[in-house]
C-alpha cells in the first residue's frame, strides 16, 4: 500500500540557518510528489510537485526539494530560513493509478527561532 | 480569483447532534475533495467528486458521513449524528480536472469540536 513517511514531528532552526525536512515514500510506480506548507488557521498551500524531469524541483518561497528515487525520498530543503517560514510541513504522493487521490504524511511541524 | 471558500469556521457541537459544512471551490474546477485532518494527522481524503459524481468515497464513514455536490459546483458535507472522534478539521480542495499531477486548490478549513 502506498504510504508516506516524515519521521521529524517537530524541527527547531534558527533564523537564517538552513533547512532540511525528510520525506520517504512507499508506492511502486513512479509518485506524483508534493510538499505543502499549512500556515496556522488556514489551508494547505502548494510548495512544489514533483512527477517527471529533473529531480531538483524548485518551489516557491526559496523552497527546493530532491527526488532520489534509490532512496524512495523527497526531502524539502531551503538555504536560509525566514521566521515567516514557521508553520507546518506535508509532503504527499499521488497516486496514479484507478482514482487519482492523495495520500499525506503527518507533518513536520516547524519552529523558527529569532 | 477567488479561492476556496468554507464556512462555517469554526462549529462546537454535542455528540448526537448533526452538523453541515459548505465549500465552494474555485470556478471551473470539476474536482471537489473533502479532507478530514485529526490533530497531529495529515489530511485524509473522505470524498472526491468529478463534477457532481462521486469517484472516491471508500474512506467515508457511510452510516454517519454524507456528502452531495448538486450542480456540479459548491458542495456540503454532513455528519449525523456527531461522535466524540469526529473532532477535526474539515478541508475542501478543488482541481480543475482530478489528474494525479494537478495542484490542489485547499479552502481554510472547517474546525469542528465535539463535546
Amino acid at each position: 500500500a502506498q504510504s508516506v513517511t516524515q519521521p521529524d514531528i517537530h524541527i527547531t532552526v534558527s533564523e537564517g540557518a538552513s533547512l532540511e525536512l525528510r520525506c520517504n515514500y512507499s508506492y511502486g510506480a513512479t509518485p506524483y510528489l508534493f510538499w505543502y506548507v499549512q500556515s496556522p488557521g488556514q489551508g494547505l498551500q502548494l510548495l512544489l510537485k514533483y512527477f517527471s524531469g529533473d529531480t531538483l524541483v524548485q518551489g516557491i518561497k526559496g523552497f527546493e526539494a530532491e527526488f532520489k528515487r534509490s532512496q524512495s525520498s523527497f526531502n524539502l530543503r531551503k538555504p536560509s530560513v525566514h521566521w515567516s517560514d514557521a508553520a507546518e510541513y506535508f509532503c504527499a504522493v499521488a497516486t496514479t493509478s484507478g482514482t487519482y487521490k492523495y495520500i499525506f504524511g503527518t507533518g513536520t511541524r516547524l519552529k523558527v527561532l529569532a | 480569483e477567488a479561492g476556496v471558500a468554507q464556512s462555517p469556521r469554526y462549529k462546537i457541537i454535542e455528540k448526537r447532534q448533526s452538523v453541515a459544512f459548505w465549500c465552494n471551490p474555485i470556478s471551473g474546477h470539476a474536482t471537489l475533495y473533502w479532507y478530514q485532518q485529526i490533530l497531529g494527522q495529515g489530511p485524509k481524503l473522505l470524498i472526491q467528486f468529478q463534477n457532481n459524481g462521486v469517484v472516491d468515497d471508500s474512506q467515508l464513514p457511510k452510516d454517519r458521513f454524507s456528502a452531495e455536490r448538486l450542480k456540479g459546483v459548491d458542495s456540503t458535507l454532513k455528519i449525523q449524528p456527531a461522535k466524540l472522534e469526529d473532532s477535526a478539521v474539515y478541508l475542501c480542495a478543488s482541481s480543475p480536472g482530478g489528474l494525479a499531477w494537478e495542484t490542489q486548490y485547499f479552502g481554510p478549513g472547517t474546525r469542528l469540536l465535539v463535546l
